[in-house]
């Protein structure tokens, strides 16, 4: 398994305003996942973040408003930008090793 | 879209065995069966999966139906901390980014009956 840890754990945020959610995995894996849990929804994949590439976004998510950084093979960013209410969701990293994704324990987010 | 259909949400009495179904009637021959569960606000944990035979480990059993369109997850006794959302997922593993999303579904609450 693989224990992930994200940073912040809950933040409160005014509009127009960004956040950079930080996830850190204690060994090192070449694929990372971003979810997004809106409030009573499940889970919806914003992008995968493989080092040394271009991130892959999921319909209905643009690099401009979810960039992503994944400087090495434990560590990578996800930045919400320009914050509206609507983004006020629980942010979620995983990695994917040995066939199987673990999830870190989520970035609560509220949009004021 | 996922799929796999599971009951929206399910009963069980503390101790007694929770058995939970899913339905992956289009289940392609190189997917695997994924069982995830979310406990209250918490990121999703790794139960179990398994490709065509039935799998066990310290958390449950997972049975998968001779002919693949169905699965049962089987927590033996369960305790009032295994309330939660359960979700089986079909998936292909592999190496590349496409073919090893995880697409969730709504998956079924698990309520356990003190």
């Amino acid at each position: 398994s693989a224990v992930i840890s994200q940073k912040p754990s809950r933040d409160i945020c005014q509009r127009g305003t960004s956040l950079t959610i930080q996830c850190q995995v204690d060994s090192q894996v070449t694929m990372m996942f971003w979810y997004r849990q809106q409030p009573g929804q499940s889970l919806t994949l914003i992008a995968t973040a493989n080092q040394g590439s271009e991130a892959t976004y999921e319909s209905g998510f643009v690099i401009d408003k979810f960039p992503i950084s994944r400087p090495n093979l434990t560590f990578s960013t996800l930045t919400v930008s320009n914050l509206s209410p609507e983004d006020s969701s629980i942010y979620l990293c995983s990695v994917e090793t040995l066939e199987t994704q673990y999830f870190g324990p989520g970035t609560r987010l509220l949009v004021l | 879209d996922a799929k796999t259909t599971q009951p929206p949400s399910m009963d069980c009495a503390e101790g007694r065995a929770a058995n939970l179904p899913c339905n992956h009637s289009t289940i392609s021959g190189n997917e695997y069966v994924y069982w995830y569960r979310q406990i209250h606000s918490q990121g999703p944990q790794y139960i179990i999966h398994g490709l065509k035979n039935n799998e066990t480990n310290e958390m449950a059993s997972l049975i998968i139906t001779e002919d693949r369109k169905s699965s049962t997850l089987i927590l033996p006794h369960a305790t009032l901390r295994d309330t939660a959302v359960y979700y089986c997922i079909v998936r292909v593993v592999g190496y590349g980014g496409a073919t090893n999303k995880l697409i969730f579904g709504t998956g079924t609450l698990l309520a356990v009956q003190p």
